[in-house]
């Protein structure tokens, strides 16, 4: 069964301190891990297709990163406007359907 | 990108009553979806729903209480059938299309149910 696990469940930093958060998959085949931002009460914003390891993906302050385990997405210098849960989720080859992690709550303090 | 948009945004129901959202798309799309996301949690499919015929359902979801239509490939809805307290949640609508792998979601719909 595809598992995706994401940590930390909450970061809190001050503006322009960096970091990273992290995306465990297992799947049986990788046909994509996607990346999506949620506002509150809003639905999830598209932000990055991932599609084999090594690949690297970047918007703005964001860059996201693929290994055959994990993937990452590095926030640099974030700003407040950066805070909301950040989502990740994979597509098996042979469904359809994308799995989602339980997400990371990210509070950037100004 | 597509453009989603659901009604209503919101609703307060009550126990024992039945509520559809409608899912409209700008442009014609393979692969329609609905989530559930309770307070605090990711998100869970309910099911594809699949143009002209019956939707697939996950496990744990079931049609006589998640009726879905699909009548055309632009527009769908969901009806959340003999609500409790339970069903209180935001429902999300979801698109995919032939060209592209991305899958696109709607504003919601954040359902009270008292």
């Amino acid at each position: 069964e595809d598992q995706v696990t994401q940590s930390p469940e909450a970061l809190r930093l001050q503006e322009g301190e960096s970091s990273s958060l992290n995306c465990s998959y297992t799947v049986s085949g990788l046909r994509g891990l996607f990346w999506y931002r949620q506002d509150p009460g809003k639905g999830p914003e598209f932000l990055f297709t991932l599609y084999s390891a090594g690949e690297e993906k970047e918007k703005e302050r964001l860059k996201a990163t693929l290994t055959k385990k994990e993937s990452f997405l590095h926030i640099t210098a974030p700003k407040p406007e950066d805070s909301a849960t950040y989502l990740c989720a994979v597509r098996n080859t042979g469904f359809q359907k994308l799995v989602f992690g339980t997400g990371t709550r990210l509070l950037v303090s100004p | 990108s597509a453009v989603i948009s659901q009604k209503p945004s919101r609703d307060i129901c009550q126990r024992g009553t039945s509520l559809t959202i409608q899912c409209q798309v700008d442009s014609q799309v393979t692969m329609m979806f609905w989530y559930r996301q309770q307070p605090g949690q990711s998100l869970t499919l309910i099911a594809t729903a699949n143009q002209g015929s019956e939707a697939t359902y996950e496990s744990g979801f079931v049609i006589d209480k998640f009726p879905i239509s699909r009548p055309n490939l632009t527009f769908s809805t969901l009806t959340v059938s003999n609500m409790s307290p339970e069903d209180s949640s935001i429902y999300l609508c979801s698109v995919t299309s032939e060209y592209t792998d991305t899958q696109y979601f709607g504003p919601g719909t954040r359902l009270t149910v008292l």
